[in-house]
């Protein structure tokens, strides 16, 4: 079965420093989304990516942070300048259309830790 | 604004035996999907099962099934058969219908562990 694959599944990053979160969605999806779970919280939605352009992003989703999709098969989570407080694992997912009925797949988390 | 609540931070069942899991939610809108998803141990977000609004029939996946009430905004897990890999914690999520948004919003989660 397709799945959504995330690299690195773990990052040690110092604050200050930027830290790039890759993905590769599944190849006929064309919604991919970030969303970030603090340990011991819920899962929080990011931003969803659509046709090259960000089409939602949340209040969390400030000036640090940015998407892009450099080629055909990977879209990237880009935090300019890391907080202690961006410590969290990071889901990339990704959806086949923008309909409520299709399901929205995840991969396996990038766990970051700003130290 | 949509939210989902899910009042029971842990639970625990025997193996064999059935447990619900209990998930609200706030919505004006009448079209929309709702999902139960897993994680493991290994934070992987894996998705049991899911229920559309529009569907009167509760959904069904093997031992996994929903008590979906929607007038009463209410979606339950019930897993039947419980056994030692079902141990994980599970979010129940909203989405929102086809439009300007169609992100996921999720509840706080159950911490659910199976006792041999």
């Amino acid at each position: 079965e397709p799945e959504v694959t995330q690299t690195p599944s773990h990052q040690v990053t110092q604050m200050g420093q930027e830290v790039i979160l890759r993905c590769v969605p599944i190849s006929n999806h064309l919604y991919f989304y970030w969303y970030r779970q603090i340990l011991g919280q819920k899962v929080e939605f990011l931003v969803s990516f659509y046709n090259n352009e960000i089409s939602e992003k949340s209040e969390i989703f400030d000036d640090q942070f940015s998407v892009e999709r450099p080629d055909g098969s990977n879209f990237t989570l880009k935090i300019r300048s890391t907080k202690l407080e961006d410590s969290a694992m990071y889901f990339c997912a990704s959806s086949r259309d923008r309909s409520s009925g299709n399901t929205i797949y995840f991969g396996e988390g990038s766990w970051l830790t700003v130290v | 604004a949509q939210t989902v609540t899910q009042s029971q931070p842990e639970m625990s069942v025997q193996e064999a035996e059935t447990v619900t899991l209990s998930c609200t939610y706030d919505t004006s809108e009448s079209d929309y999907y709702l999902f139960w998803y897993k994680q493991p141990p290994s934070r992987q977000m894996i998705l049991v099962i899911r229920q559309e609004a529009y569907k009167q029939q509760n959904a069904t996946e093997n031992r996994f099934s929903v008590n979906f009430q929607k007038a009463a905004k209410s979606f339950s897990l019930k897993i039947s058969d419980s056994q030692l890999g079902d141990a994980a914690m599970y979010f129940c999520a909203y989405r929102t219908p086809g439009g300007a948004t169609n992100k996921l919003i999720f509840g706080t989660g159950t911490l659910l562990a199976v006792q041999p």
